[in-house]
């Protein structure tokens, strides 16, 4: 079956610290690659996608790149800010189910 | 556009009463989505509809969750009895869906259900 692997939180950086959170996938067929992001009291909104082995998707600074070969889509962004407080989830979609299959969430926590 | 729109935004009842969620997707989606968010458990996907019929319930807890669809604009998911275990953050989300290519998902704020 498909299945998304997180790094578990909660994660807390100072303002300005380089951020990663790791996702690893296992998936039955080829599949596209998402983040998306929680902010308090809101649902979900897709951060950024990746479709294809070596792609990097990338948002509001974010990026994360597709690796086919380590079966992973790291996300990352150099410079992080109070308002990027969320919590992240990683997820994955096969062609021809609707479904998306989400990570358990990593809870991101940014100190002025 | 405004969004999938969920009501109420917070419920609190009590154990063993009625509970409905409703959900209005984004005008010209054609799938919807339940889904369930706890601390223990994360997200959990409960049903999802296309074209208005559903497609997949495997998620849906007992049978004591049901949901329907009458029409494109209207989703509401029910639970009768309710427990405290139901206690949750439950969200909608729509989509415009293809089998070829994956369309984004639009989540609804989310219903806070409190079960004393």
């Amino acid at each position: 079956g498909n299945s998304v692997t997180q790094m578990e939180g909660p994660v807390t950086l100072s303002e300005e610290a380089f951020l990663t959170i790791n996702c690893t996938y296992t998936a039955t067929g080829y599949p596209s690659l998402f983040w998306y992001v929680q902010y308090p009291g809101e649902g979900l909104q897709l951060l950024l996608k990746a479709t294809k082995a070596d792609d990097k998707g990338s948002n509001k600074g974010f990026e994360a790149t597709y690796r086919k070969e380590t079966t992973s889509f790291h996300l990352e962004k150099g410079s992080v800010q109070v308002s990027d407080s969320a919590v992240y989830f990683c997820a994955l979609y096969v062609f021809g189910n609707e479904k998306l299959t989400f990570g358990t969430g990593t809870r991101l926590t940014i100190i002025p | 556009d405004a969004g999938v729109i969920q009501s109420p935004r917070h419920e609190v009842t009590e154990m063993g009463q009625e509970v409905t969620l409703r959900c209005k997707p984004i005008s010209g989606h054609n799938s919807l989505f339940w889904y369930r968010q706890t601390m223990m458990r994360g997200l959990e996907l409960l049903i999802y509809f296309n074209n208005n019929v559903p497609i997949d319930d495997s998620g849906m807890p007992e049978d004591r969750f049901s949901a329907k669809m009458p029409n494109a604009s209207f989703s509401t998911l029910k639970i009768q009895p309710s427990e405290p275990r139901d206690s949750a953050v439950y969200f909608c989300a729509s989509s415009f869906g293809t089998e070829i290519t994956y369309n984004e998902q639009f989540f609804g704020p989310g219903t806070r259900l409190t079960v004393l």
